[in-house]
């Protein structure tokens, strides 16, 4: 099993939708997660970030963190074709001074005009 | 935050042969990573590069394979040893630096494709 599971999709979608991406993982001792967008032929950029269990809003995303079943969630609102990406989950523990993140495979986002 | 430079942004490599991959940050860092995005898969760590001291490789890689180098603040190069097809891949250079833990920023990436 991996450390983090994510569905690659595509998820294709029609401009205005509720777009709901996920995660779950198997390590416990998290404690950051993160959400990367990555546009075709960039490298990726933080989005999201979230400590431990809850929500955060950012505009028209929001993560969502439940540790208790080891899932995460990025929520985008009135998606936009200009939210066209792939999104990677990411989490991370201390370890040496540094948090280096575990990434999911990432799930590419299609939201079409 | 960081802008960082990758060098090639592409290429397209003969099996066997080797190919060097420069990243430049424009602010001094401790620790530079190196990441390889395989078609399907995830963000796999390669290596931390530490200026003055050794690389630290993660597991299934290897410094014969993966040399790097680190010989400042601002700059390191991975050189990918000896290609196979198998070794087609996405590599991205990064650093951690921002708000939150873990939180990196990341080159454009070098696209190697082996033939």
């Amino acid at each position: 099993q991996k450390e983090v599971e994510q569905d690659p999709g595509p998820l294709s979608v029609p401009e205005g939708a509720i777009v709901s991406l996920n995660c779950t993982y198997s390590n416990s001792a998290f404690q950051y997660f993160m959400w990367y967008r990555q546009y075709s032929r960039k490298g990726p950029e933080l989005l999201m970030y979230t400590y431990s269990s809850g929500n955060k809003e950012d505009g028209r995303f929001t993560a969502q963190v439940d540790k208790s079943s080891k899932y995460i969630s990025l929520f985008i609102r009135d998606s936009q074709p200009s939210d066209s990406a792939t999104y990677l989950c990411a989490m991370s523990s201390p370890s040496g001074g540094s948090y280096i993140p575990t990434f999911g495979r990432g799930t590419s986002l299609i939201v079409h005009p | 935050s960081a802008v960082i430079s990758q060098k090639p942004s592409r290429d397209i490599c003969q099996r066997g042969t080797s190919l060097t991959i420069q990243c430049q940050v424009d602010s001094q860092v401790t620790m530079m990573f190196w990441y390889r995005q395989q078609p399907g898969q995830s963000l796999t760590l390669i290596a931390t590069a530490n200026q003055g001291s050794e690389a630290t490789y993660e597991s299934g890689f290897v410094i014969d394979k993966f040399p790097i180098s680190r010989p400042n603040l601002t700059f390191s190069t991975l050189t990918v040893s000896n290609m196979s097809p198998e070794d087609s891949s996405i590599y991205l250079c990064s650093v951690e630096m921002g708000r939150a833990p873990g939180e990196l920023f990341f080159g454009e990436g070098s696209r190697l494709t082996v033939l």
